[in-house]
């Protein structure tokens, strides 16, 4: 397609089940992010990956979240044990890399999860 | 630790009259985002503003960036009931530029007759 897709668009969870929540990037970028929109810490950066670097996970909340992405473009963020303070929007980014600085991000609709 | 504050956080103004938006931020940058959210929608890119001195302008909204202030403004003109949403900034850092954003609070914009 021509933006960023991503699956679920909704997802409720019981209190320690895992998610998994997917994206796919815009065809031709190389960086791809994972935000997360909540009420109470508004919009927070994740985890980013561009190419095949190490990823930056300096974002991630805790352990039980993770993320991988697969063959440069499809990611997967995943959440073990689910606690009620996961509930939030996932928000999936993408962008080109020209001169090794990103260029514009484009944001996917989200997937928002309530943990029940 | 790189902060960045949008004021007002909520903003009511009437159709045909003009206001502006800040974003503050803390530490040096020279890439600042705005953004525009509908409820229950994702972020639609509005600006992106590379040095010192930028200014664009779509329609009615026009965006500047003073880096030496650390401070970004969203200025509406004439607003329309179509501007109703809520606005972000976002800055990446300096020596990252790899899309690793920061942020404001949000800006509530309500364009009533």
């Amino acid at each position: 397609g021509a933006g960023v897709s991503q699956s679920p668009s909704n997802k409720v969870t019981e209190k320690g089940k895992d998610v998994e929540l997917r994206c796919d990037p815009i065809s031709g970028h190389t960086a791809l992010y994972w935000y997360r929109q909540s009420l109470g810490q508004g919009l927070e950066f994740l985890i980013y990956f561009q190419g095949n670097s190490a990823p930056d996970k300096s974002g991630l909340p805790s352990d039980r979240f993770s993320a991988e992405r697969t063959g440069g473009s499809v990611s997967t963020l995943t959440i073990q044990r689910t606690q009620q303070e996961d509930s939030a929007v996932y928000l999936c980014a993408s962008s080109r890399r020209l001169a090794g600085v990103a260029g514009e991000l484009f944001f996917g609709e989200g997937s928002r999860l309530t943990v029940l | 630790e790189l902060k960045v504050e949008q004021n007002p956080l909520f903003l009511s103004m009437q159709e045909g009259k003009n206001y502006t938006i800040y974003c503050n931020y803390s530490t040096t940058s020279d890439r600042l985002y705005w953004y525009r959210q509908d409820p229950g929608k994702s972020l639609e890119s509005l600006f992106v503003l590379l040095s010192n001195g930028a200014v664009k302008q779509e329609g009615r909204l026009m965006a500047s960036l003073d880096t030496k202030a650390r401070l970004s403004t969203l200025h509406i003109t004439a607003a329309v009931h179509d501007l109703s949403a809520t606005y972000f900034c976002a800055v990446d850092s300096r020596g990252t530029s790899y899309g690793k954003l920061t942020f404001g609070q949000g800006t509530i914009l309500t364009v009533h007759p």
